[in-house]
């Protein structure tokens, strides 16, 4: 399986603290895309990060990638309670609408009041 | 940004009968769309590129016959789950990109349940 890794699996902290996950992949990507998933729901695309970047940052969201690692990580600052979420990360092999993507195993992450 | 849809959101069937689940780029063209199965609290696994115009290419594992998929204009794809069965119950979800993005926009997914 090409499938990447999400680590820690399942992650609870209080509000106003800072979330960070990770990701490992195993193979060369053109892109790693982070999105976010409430139970039950579709997927919301959270932000891209281009193989020849190292660090983006979007609103609370920071992230890195180190392809020598073959890692990224999602940091979240002073979560909320809406944060709850499962969080996943995903690779894109090419570039351009047909950017198949291969999803991380997700990490829960709960943010309690 | 970039809408899709799905319909419908959920559909319970009899084993044995076949369901089709729509994908729809409400505000874009999309020549290349996917579908991807969820189990519960499990990641998505790519079942199939849907290409307007040509034949699916489907990931390995996936049996064709079973999952039928097409791609008719650039703004739908239907998947054709054929005689369903139980091991089918799953969330599927579609996923499309505009022309030249390597975003992908997801639908909010279609809840299958066979009895």
């Amino acid at each position: 399986s090409q499938q990447g890794e999400e680590d820690p699996q399942a992650l609870s902290i209080q509000e106003g603290e800072n979330a960070t996950m990770n990701c490992s992949y195993k193979t060369s990507i053109n892109n790693l895309q982070w999105y976010r998933q409430n139970s039950g729901r579709g997927l919301v695309h959270l932000i891209l990060i281009r193989s020849n970047e190292r660090e983006k940052h979007s609103g609370r969201l920071r992230v890195t990638l180190d392809t020598s690692k073959k890692s990224s990580s999602l940091l979240i600052t002073a979560s909320r309670a809406a944060d709850t979420a499962s969080y996943f990360c995903a690779t894109g092999s090419s570039g351009g609408g047909g950017n198949k993507l291969t999803f991380g195993t997700g990490t829960q992450l709960k943010v309690e009041l | 940004g970039a809408v899709v849809s799905q319909h419908p959101s959920w559909v319970i069937c009899k084993s044995g009968t076949s369901v089709k689940i729509e994908c729809r780029s409400l505000d874009f063209q999309a020549t290349t769309m996917f579908w991807y199965r969820q189990f519960p609290k499990q990641s998505l696994m790519l079942m199939a590129t849907s290409n307007e115009g040509s034949k699916a290419t489907y990931e390995q594992g996936v049996e064709k016959d079973k999952f039928l998929i097409n791609h008719a204009s650039l703004t739908l794809s239907t998947l054709t789950v054929t005689s369903a069965h139980p091991e089918d119950s799953s969330f599927y979800i579609c996923s499309a990109a505009p022309p030249l993005q390597e975003t992908q926009y997801f639908g909010p997914g279609t809840r299958l349940l066979v009895l």
